[in-house]
């Protein structure tokens, strides 16, 4: 069965930077785009951008270029999230998802890692 | 960028009734629309994809309808795990949510 499984819980100073990780497993990795979407706390759920697994191709959403960096590692199935110079309102639970069709980017996500909780405070 | 506004925001609704939210785009995205339910602390759920596309293993209560800039979600009879948030997204460029409607229980 399809599964995303996110790293852990993190508390980060403003100014840092977070690696947050998401392993697949049940699905070629390299099939399916990864998508990650934030939600801050009692907010509504915020699109961040894609990578595509097979090539390393990325499209982030413009209020995150320049902070975010998407990658991945096919060896181990796993994409990566890395968010930079953090202030108190990237405080949030970050989610990785699957694209729901093979090889083309639909942005509809069928999958999701159960989220990983970053807290930014000094 | 492409904004999307849900109503209501929030609604009260017994188990049984039909219900109806509400999803227009600021420009149209075709039928690039997508709904999502999401239950306190857990990841969303696809519910509907491609506007009217139920997602393999989602009740068939479930609805979606629409096309251009304004959308529907419809419950057809409430059931007791309906009670949630339901988000739009569009998939058109990018993928921005709505804001979400809360679903209470009446």
């Amino acid at each position: 069965q399809v599964q995303l499984v996110q790293s852990g819980a993190e508390v980060k100073k403003p100014g840092a930077s977070v690696k947050v990780s998401c392993k697949t497993s049940g699905y070629t990795f390299t099939g399916y785009y990864m998508h990650w979407v934030r939600q801050a706390p009692g907010q509504g759920l915020e699109w961040m951008g894609w990578i595509n697994p097979n090539s390393g191709g990325t499209n982030y959403a413009q209020k995150f270029q320049g902070r975010v960096t998407m990658s991945r590692d096919t060896s181990i199935s796993t994409g990566y999230m890395e968010l930079s110079r953090l202030r108190s309102d990237d405080t949030a639970v970050y989610y990785c998802a699957r694209d729901i069709h093979a090889y083309i980017v639909a942005t509809t996500l069928d999958y999701w890692g159960q989220g990983t909780l970053v807290t930014v405070s000094s | 960028d492409i904004q999307m506004t849900q109503s209501p925001s929030s609604l009260s609704a017994s188990v049984g009734d039909r219900v109806t939210i509400t999803c227009r785009a600021s420009q149209s995205i075709s039928s690039y629309l997508n709904w999502y339910q999401q239950k306190p602390g857990k990841a969303p759920k696809l519910l509907i994809y491609a506007a009217s596309s139920l997602q393999s293993g989602v009740p068939s209560r479930f609805s979606g309808s629409g096309s251009g800039t304004d959308f529907t979600l419809t419950i057809s009879s409430l059931q007791p795990e309906d009670f949630a948030t339901y988000y739009c997204q569009q998939s058109y460029r990018t993928g921005t949510f709505g804001q979400g409607t809360k679903l209470e229980i009446k």
